[in-house]
């Protein structure tokens, strides 16, 4: 069973705020790594797709970060507003899993004006 | 963008009652497309990965007879689940990708809450 780790599992900050989380999965046969925010009552919206170590990815104030070697990626939101609040998920492929994807359970963030 | 909807968004069954979710990419083909479910307070959980013309892969412990998948196009796939039982009730999700590789992205629909009385 894979195992993948997202912390915190919850997050208030204050609009304008930066803030980060944490995913953490196997380094081990590492394929890609995707990121996902998912509003309330819309469709998971896809981030990020990273597969090289020490990658770093950026859309607006998002930003992504992947280690593969110790198996961790942080993404990372600049001043934080209320629209960035939802539940942000990662997950993992592995080598031979063909688009397989194993979720953490999210870190909701909550951002209050 | 790329555009996946779902339907129905909501469904109350009966149980014994068989209830069909459709799932269509709406901009874009889609070679692969893949069933999740989630629990409360759990993460999503892939059940299927089907492609378009072939049977679907299903994951270990998922009753193929029970969750009957159907990727007739490569812009439909549908999810049948066969004489519904209120352990049965939950979230599901599915997402529609453009290739077969885990470095393609995978677009999502809103989800399917179903009910089993």
């Amino acid at each position: 069973i894979l195992n993948v780790e997202q912390s915190p599992q919850s997050l208030h900050v204050q609009e304008g705020d930066s803030t980060n989380f944490t995913c953490s999965f196997p380094s081990s046969n590492f394929y890609a790594l995707h990121w996902y925010r998912w509003e309330t009552a819309k469709s998971p919206e896809a981030l990020f797709v990273m597969t090289l170590n020490g990658d770093e990815k950026k859309k607006g104030r998002i930003s992504a970060t992947l280690n593969t070697k110790e198996g961790y990626s942080y993404l990372y939101i600049k001043g934080s507003q209320p629209e960035d609040s939802a539940t942000y998920l990662c997950a993992y492929a592995g080598g031979t899993s063909y688009g397989k994807l194993t979720f953490g359970q999210g870190t909701i963030l909550t951002v209050h004006p | 963008g790329a555009v996946v909807s779902q339907h129905p968004s909501r469904v109350i069954c009966k149980s014994g009652t068989s209830v069909k979710i459709e799932c269509r990419s709406l901009d874009f083909q889609a070679t692969t497309m893949f069933w999740y479910r989630q629990f409360p307070k759990q993460s999503l959980m892939l059940m299927a990965t089907s492609n378009e013309g072939s049977k679907a892969t299903y994951e270990q412990g998922v009753e193929k007879d029970k969750f009957l998948i159907n990727h007739a196009s490569l812009t439909l796939s549908t999810l049948t689940v066969t004489s519904a039982h209120p352990e049965d009730s939950s979230f599901y999700i599915c997402s529609a990708a453009r290739g077969v590789f885990s470095y393609n992205e995978q677009f999502f629909g809103p989800g399917t809450r179903l009910t089993v009385l």
